[in-house]
């Protein structure tokens, strides 16, 4: 069982916006900027979406953007496209110097 | 560019030893910046950091607690790459296993490699 909360599923029409959130709890997430988002097409290894919250490494469509909340973190994809739909977890670096994982997000393009 | 290239078996027998390597292109084991990991992915356990190394004037190493006891995770300066051991396997273990390069400036996995499917049957 992961240590991250995330919904199993989400979904939206193009040109929509999605949010897909992420909890943890005050003495991770809340404590720390070290949240992390991965998209991962079917089939396909992850890739870096989001790094330290909120921050998109170079390539990645301004569509998407990250925030935080006490000890939930939210992944918001604006604009929403068909290439889009994908898994999409969230990850942690926690203060015992090990990484975590949520469970994953099935995003459905309707 | 950085690449990471992953080899070994895609089969292993129950009680055996899992074996991957990962080979490094446009940075270095050594590099101060980066923590080589290895992290699995299976529909029952979703995605698992198993560990990492990474080098600060001398290498260290961390371990996830489900798997402390069997793992090891090497560098080898000499090929640029590092590698992962599991041993004592069972069919709990089969998942696709990646490496990845851990950015300590992003505290983020910026670099994965292709992925290897191991199946742990006899």
């Amino acid at each position: 069982q992961s240590a991250l909360t995330q919904p199993p599923s989400v979904s939206g029409s193009p040109g929509q916006s999605v949010t897909i959130s992420c909890t943890g709890t005050s003495s991770d997430i809340g404590s720390y900027n070290r949240v992390s988002w991965y998209q991962q097409p079917p089939g396909t290894a992850p890739k870096l979406m989001i790094y330290e919250v909120s921050t998109r490494p170079s390539g990645v469509p301004d569509r998407f953007s990250g925030s935080k909340s006490g000890s939930t973190a939210s992944l918001t994809i604006s604009g929403l496209q068909a290439e889009d739909e994908a898994d999409y977890y969230c990850a942690l670096y926690t203060s015992s110097s090990t990484s975590v994982f949520g469970g994953g997000t099935k995003l459905t393009v309707l | 560019q950085v690449q990471l290239q992953q080899s070994g078996p895609g089969l292993v027998k129950p009680s055996q030893i899992l074996s991957l390597t990962c080979a490094i292109s446009g940075d270095s084991v050594s590099s101060n910046s980066a923590a080589w990991s290895w992290i699995r992915q299976s529909p029952s356990r979703g995605l698992e950091w198993l560990g990492r190394t990474y080098y600060r004037s001398r290498w260290y190493d961390d371990y996830a607690v489900s798997v402390k006891s069997r793992i090891t995770i090497n560098p080898d300066t000499s090929k640029n790459q590092f590698s992962l051991q599991l041993n004592s396997v069972t069919p709990d273990d089969t998942a696709v296993y990646y490496c990845a390069r851990y950015s300590t400036n992003w505290y983020a996995f910026d670099i994965w490699g292709q992925g290897t499917m191991v199946t742990v049957s006899s």
